[in-house]
């Protein structure tokens, strides 16, 4: 069964530095999203993308963040300059569009990320 | 704004049935899910409902909705050690949109 898959599975980094997050969609796939869960807290969005565009962001998805499909597999999520709020596990999730049916999204494993 | 909440903490024994339940304020919500996090893992859907609907059934679930009072469960019959995990509702409004979570509900089974 296809699957989401993200790598690194644990990332840490000194505080200042720039991550970045991978993450490989289900291959038939059109919308990616990010998401990310601070320990012990709820799962919150921070972006969708579709047709190689941010289509919604929420307020915690700043200029620090971006997005990208750099080819056709990969989508990426990078932190220009971490912060120590910013460890967290970060959810990629993918899904396509079946037609007035129901948009569900499949989640990868998530990367854990600890800002040091 | 949205806002779903849950319970923290169910405990069962095992065989018995689990009900887990969801309070939603977002009233254009279209569908609800139900997702399940093992420890150290992602988010596994189990399930899910459109919002003109009041129950479905998938095996040892069952998901009910009452819109009128914006609640939401799941039910897992015969309950067991393997189903120990975090349950999250969540629910989308029209289109494709984000996913807003619940706060989340530990289930621990007790043989």
């Amino acid at each position: 069964e296809p699957e989401v898959t993200q790598t690194p599975s644990h990332q840490v980094t000194q505080m200042g530095q720039e991550v970045i997050l991978r993450c490989v969609p289900i291959s038939n796939h059109l919308y990616f999203y990010w998401y990310r869960q601070i320990l012990g807290q709820k799962v919150e969005f921070l972006v969708s993308f579709y047709n190689n565009e941010i289509s919604e962001k929420s307020e915690i998805f700043d200029d620090q963040f971006s997005v990208e499909r750099p080819d056709g597999s990969n989508f990426t999520l990078k932190i220009r300059s971490t912060k120590l709020e910013d460890s967290a596990m970060y959810f990629c999730a993918s899904s396509r569009w079946e037609g007035g049916g129901t948009d569900t999204q499949y989640f990868g494993p998530g990367t854990r990320l600890t800002v040091l | 704004g949205e806002d779903v909440e849950q319970s923290l903490f169910l405990s069962v024994r095992e065989g018995d049935s689990s009900v887990i339940n969801c309070t939603y304020t977002d009233s254009s919500s279209t569908y609800l899910y139900w997702y399940k996090q093992e420890p150290g893992a992602g988010l596994q859907l189990l399930t899910y409902i459109f919002s003109n609907m009041d129950m479905k059934q998938d095996q040892r679930l069952t998901v009910l909705l009452n819109k009128k009072d914006k609640h939401l469960s799941l039910r897992i019959a015969d309950t067991q050690t393997g189903d120990s995990a975090i349950y999250f509702c969540a629910f989308t409004g029209t289109g494709f949109q984000k996913l807003v979570f619940g706060t989340g509900t530990r289930l621990l089974v007790s043989p």
